[in-house]
């Protein structure tokens, strides 16, 4: 079974709108769950972290996500983009297995057009 | 300033070659990591090292080898093994022992084998 899924390989918007990226991971992994962005042919970057704590996380460049327990989630979101928040965006929970490894999803790419 | 670093951005080498990539870090970090990114896949986990003198393997290690004879190195080799070994290839780093759990990552060396 897929430990994380993002259901959107690609979400287009026009900048200054609300974006909401979608994660759902399994219940056998860790409740330890990130957010990576990357841009076009670089490394990645750390948006947030929920370890624990207020499910609402806040995160750089005006992200937010939310840990939702019951629906297994940890959808981001953002009240208004920018042309420069295009990249691609990828959710990793935590596995533990002896060794904790980070699980991505296959990520969603973000297009914002003016 | 700290960091990690990959060398070289890309890298092209004929198919029956082993080529060597390049990983170091400033971060005094403990355990690293090589990951391979595939279009639509996602990042997986090609081998992972927590101390000095020790790796084991990660998901897809057929036709990799690594070695971490330094703290502060983990060379990755793609070997003439890898049946496919076109891809973006990324280093990342990060505390052991501490509850954090984030991985910093380089800025990548995009292999092309022709």
């Amino acid at each position: 079974a897929q430990s994380v899924t993002q259901l959107d390989s690609q979400v287009p918007v026009f900048e200054e709108a609300p974006v909401e990226l979608r994660c759902n991971y399994s219940s056998s992994v860790s409740v330890y769950l990130f957010w990576y962005v990357q841009y076009p042919n670089q490394g990645l970057q750390l948006l947030l972290k929920y370890l624990s704590g207020s499910t609402l996380v806040k995160g750089i460049n005006g992200f937010e996500a939310e840990f939702n327990k019951s629906q297994t989630s940890f959808h981001l979101r953002k009240p208004s983009v920018h042309i420069s928040d295009t990249a691609e965006y990828f959710c990793a929970p935590l596995m533990n297995t002896g060794f904790q490894k980070l699980v991505f999803g296959t990520g969603t790419r973000l297009l914002v057009s003016p | 300033d700290g960091g990690i670093t990959q060398s070289p951005k890309y890298l092209f080498r004929k198919e029956g070659q082993n080529v060597t990539l390049s990983c170091e870090q400033n971060l005094n970090h403990d355990a690293m990591y090589w990951y391979r990114q595939d279009p639509g896949q996602g990042l997986r986990l090609i081998y992972y090292s927590q101390i000095v003198n020790d790796f084991q393997k990660g998901d897809i290690a057929e036709g990799y080898s690594v070695s971490r004879e330094k703290k502060e190195s983990f060379p990755l080799t793609v070997t003439s093994a890898q049946k496919n070994p076109t891809a973006f290839y990324l280093c990342a780093s990060s505390i052991r022992g501490q509850e954090t759990y984030e991985q910093y990552f380089g800025p990548g060396t995009r292999l092309t084998v022709t």
